[in-house]
């Protein structure tokens, strides 16, 4: 069964603070991205990564970064968080190419900054 | 405007079929998906169409495609509590990685 995983489901955290979301897959996939969720705006790609070490900015990628060291491992961090970064965080994975193969989400981590 | 347009809300009886519909405007769009996210959960892929089928059928599910308007839809028979979620819609162009997601649509099935 594949799984996607992420390092916690809740976290609170305080503005200011230097935050780390992990995602690890098991399915050996290429391409992994990282979403935001918010009420009424839908999915917002911030970061994808299409193998280790690449990565590519998506739509809302300011302060955030991301490191793709492991290919099953993809990490996405805010430096110095702040409220406007509360919400919930969705990672993906899906092989590599430009096929129709879908994407395989995380349950995600609802993020709250004080 | 948004490149996947969905309304936000749909609201339906038990056993009543349930159409949520999808509007998106690149006409090179290859692949089309219908994701449902549960509450508290990560999306799953619940169908796709390619961009050269008319229809998709699989059990409860189908979904309808008309190019010409670039209208995706997807029909949910006999509604069941179970299927109180979020269903986005989203398109991929065949030569790139990453799809576009329309804001999701809140289903909610009520007795």
């Amino acid at each position: 069964d594949v799984k996607v995983t992420q390092s916690s489901r809740y976290l609170v955290k305080r503005t200011g603070e230097k935050v780390f979301l992990e995602c690890v897959q098991d399915m050996d996939h290429e391409n992994m991205f990282w979403y935001r969720q918010d009420p009424g705006l839908g999915l917002r790609l911030i970061y994808f990564s299409y193998d280790v070490k690449m990565k590519e900015k998506g739509d809302i990628p300011e302060g955030y970064s991301v490191s793709r060291e492991k290919k099953e491992r993809f990490s996405l961090i805010l430096e110095s968080a702040s409220t406007n970064q509360t919400s919930m965080y969705l990672c993906a994975s899906r092989p590599s190419g430009t096929s129709g193969n879908e994407q395989f989400f995380g349950p995600g981590t609802r993020l709250t900054v004080l | 405007g948004e490149d996947v347009e969905q309304s936000l809300f749909l609201s339906v009886r038990e056993g009543d079929s349930s159409v949520i519909n999808c509007t998106y405007t690149d006409s090179s769009s290859t692949y089309l998906y219908w994701y449902k996210q549960e509450p508290g959960a990560g999306l799953q892929l619940l169908t796709y169409i390619f961009s050269n089928m008319d229809m998709k059928q699989d059990q409860r599910l189908t979904v309808l495609l008309n190019k010409k308007d670039k209208h995706l839809s997807l029909r949910i028979a006999d509604t069941q509590t179970g299927d109180s979620a979020i269903y986005f819609c989203a398109e991929k162009k065949g030569g790139s990685y990453i799809p576009t997601f329309g804001r999701g649509t809140s289903l909610i099935v009520h007795p």
